[in-house]
């Protein structure tokens, strides 16, 4: 199996800052790596596709980087309704996901 | 428009076998390249892959759970189902089908999930 690494495990943000989430593959996983958001009680939502694809209908200020083992999620000026668990996923092989990290209010 | 959405029944007992339903609009799994996958969460915990269906009948189970997962689907009223055997209490958790497309492994749209609890 792939394991996918997430740091910080919690993250601690002002509103407005930028801010960078890190998922590390213990294997190359090429671009084949996913960003998730889930809200409390929510299903997640996919954010990011193969690493810096845009999804339609997300907020500009998500952007992802990043192939073969060390991969970032960015939020340019964090927003309150932004506070979530983001998980990263590999589908270069069977699918597997990171542990998340989780974004709060300092 | 896609949409998915899980049933199943809510609490059984250990030993028991699990039955899962998807129920999908927005695309047909006859089409190449559409998959339906399952994915759990313990409460408080995170993601779980366990297993996905494809287009051409083709299931991927999640090693870790060995034998006790069957995939399946019934085309012509698009669903998905998934089984899983022989339950015990470290299966309780919210279960979600997500729609996923064939090579790139994503879910792009996902059910609202459904909890599943294990008890006797």
């Amino acid at each position: 199996d792939v394991v996918l690494t997430q740091s910080p495990a919690t993250l601690s943000v002002t509103p407005g800052e930028r801010i960078s989430l890190s998922c590390r593959a213990s294997e190359s996983v090429d671009t084949y790596l996913h960003w998730y958001q889930q809200k409390p009680n929510e299903s997640p939502r996919l954010l990011i596709k193969y690493a810096s694809q845009s999804i339609s209908g997300i907020p500009s200020r998500f952007s992802g980087s990043g192939s073969g083992t060390d991969f970032t999620l960015s939020i340019n000026g964090v927003e309150l309704e932004d506070l979530s668990i983001y998980y990263c996923q590999q589908g270069n092989s069977l699918p597997t996901f990171g542990s998340g990290t989780k974004l709060e209010i300092k | 428009q896609v949409t998915l959405k899980e049933s199943g029944p809510g609490i059984l007992q250990p030993s028991h076998t699990l039955s899962l339903t998807c129920s999908f609009s927005g695309f047909s799994l006859s089409t190449y390249g559409m998959g339906v996958s399952w994915i759990r969460q313990p409460s408080g915990k995170g993601l779980e892959w366990l297993a996905s269906i494809w287009w051409n009948g083709n299931t991927y189970n999640n090693p870790s759970l060995k034998s006790r997962l069957t995939v399946s689907k019934d085309t012509s009223n698009n669903q998905a189902f998934l089984k899983v055997t022989s339950v015990d209490t470290a299966d309780t958790a919210t279960y979600y089908c997500a729609h996923t497309r064939y090579r790139y492994n994503y879910f792009d749209y996902w059910g609202q999930g459904v909890m599943v609890t294990v008890s006797s």
